[in-house]
This record gives C-alpha cells, structure tokens and sequence, in this order.
C-alpha cells in the first residue's frame, strides 16, 4: 500500500538559513510525489511535483525538492527561509500503478515550519 | 477564475443534526474530492467523483454523502453528525487525466457538541 511519512512534526530554523522538511515514502512502482502548503485558516496550495526526468524540481516561492529513488525520499528545500514561509507543509504521493485515473492523493501528517527572524 | 468555494466557513451543529457542506469550481474540472483534516493526522479522503453523475467511496465514507449533478457543483452531506464527525473538511478539484495537481478550497470548520 502506497504511503508517506514526514518523520518531523516540527521544522524550526532562523531566517536566511537554509531548510529541509522530510518526506519518505512508499510505493509500488514508480511514485508521483507532490508537496503541499498551508497557512493558517487556508486551503492547502500547490508547491512543486516529481513525475518523472531531473531528480530536483523547482517550484514555487523558491522551493525545490530533491527526489531520492534508493532512499525513497523526497525531501523539501530552499537556500534561504523567509518568515513568511511559516506555515504547515504536506508531502502526498499518488501511485501511477494503480491503473486508475483518479488522482488520489495520500498525505503524509504535516510538518509545521517555523522560522525566526 | 473563483477557483474552488466552500460554504460554510464555519459551524457547530448538534449531535444528530444533518448539514450539506457545499463545495462549487468554476475551472470546469472533471475531478472533485472531499476530504477532511484532523490535527497532526494529514488529509484523508472522504469521497470522490470522477464526472458529472459519478462519485465513489474514498477512505472515511461513513457517515457522509455525495452527489454530483453538475460538473460544478459537488456537496458533502452529513447526516446524524456525531463528535467524531468534528474536523476541517477541504473540497479539491483536478482538471483530467493526466493532470494531476489538486486545487483546493479555503475549508470548513465544523464541530459537532
């Protein structure tokens, strides 16, 4: 059965300093992986996705994410946090394999980032 | 473009009570999803819908209820709340096949007492 785990409940980190939020997961085949945020009192948006090609994909307000096939993970980054980037962050993997066309998503729990100024 | 909508943004309803959460796109994607947010617990699926006239169970459907008439529209329905029913439910879409990001709306916060 397909899963992610985001083994931090907490990111804490001082502006200006790089970050990395944690996501692992586990599929059959070939995954689908996406990053998700979500600031208080919001619906989730749309950060950055892994379907296939470059290992690092770029999104949106400076993100990136680094997928690791032989680790299974597909850890968030960004060189340089911005109080502003405060906020929950959710890893979601769709299996490709299902032979579905649905689209589910399986979210991991969520990862609070926090950063100080 | 509204994007997704929800109504209401909020609500206490009573043990037993039954409510229609509303969930409206204006992108006209053919995918729409409900799925409700407990804390520290991530987002699970509560229901589906693949078209117009077509939904489908997720992994929380008990206790909730679907429809899809149109392909703008797909409201949750709650009948009998119960406590456990207390949480914050997001409605999503996705355009079709092959495109797989979701787009979600700003959220219902219901508690049941």
């Amino acid at each position: 059965a397909q899963s992610v785990a985001q083994p931090e409940d907490q990111v804490n980190v001082a502006e200006g300093n790089p970050l990395t939020v944690k996501c692992t997961y586990s599929v059959s085949g070939n995954p689908y992986l996406f990053w998700y945020v979500q600031y208080p009192n919001r619906g989730l948006q749309f950060l950055l996705k892994y379907i296939t090609g470059d290992n690092l994909v770029k999104g949106s307000y400076g993100f990136e994410a680094e997928f690791n096939k032989s680790q299974t993970s597909f850890h968030l980054k960004k060189p340089s946090a911005l109080v502003s980037d405060s906020a929950l962050y959710f890893c979601a993997v769709r299996d490709p394999d299902r032979g579905s066309t649905l689209g589910r998503l399986y979210f991991g729990r969520g990862t609070q980032l926090t950063v100080w100024p | 473009n509204a994007g997704v909508t929800q109504t209401p943004k909020f609500r206490i309803l009573k043990i037993g009570q039954s409510m229609t959460l509303q969930c409206t796109q204006d992108m006209n994607h053919n995918y729409m999803y409900w799925y409700r947010q407990d804390p520290g617990m991530g987002l699970k699926l509560i229901y589906y819908s693949v078209g117009a006239g077509i939904t489908d169970k997720g992994e929380v459907p008990n206790g909730y209820n679907v429809s899809r008439s149109t392909t703008e529209d797909f409201p949750l329905r709650l009948e009998l709340a119960a406590p456990s029913q207390t949480s914050v439910y997001f409605c999503a879409s996705r355009p079709r096949a092959g495109e797989y990001e979701q787009y979600f709306g700003p959220g219902t916060r219901l508690t049941v007492t």
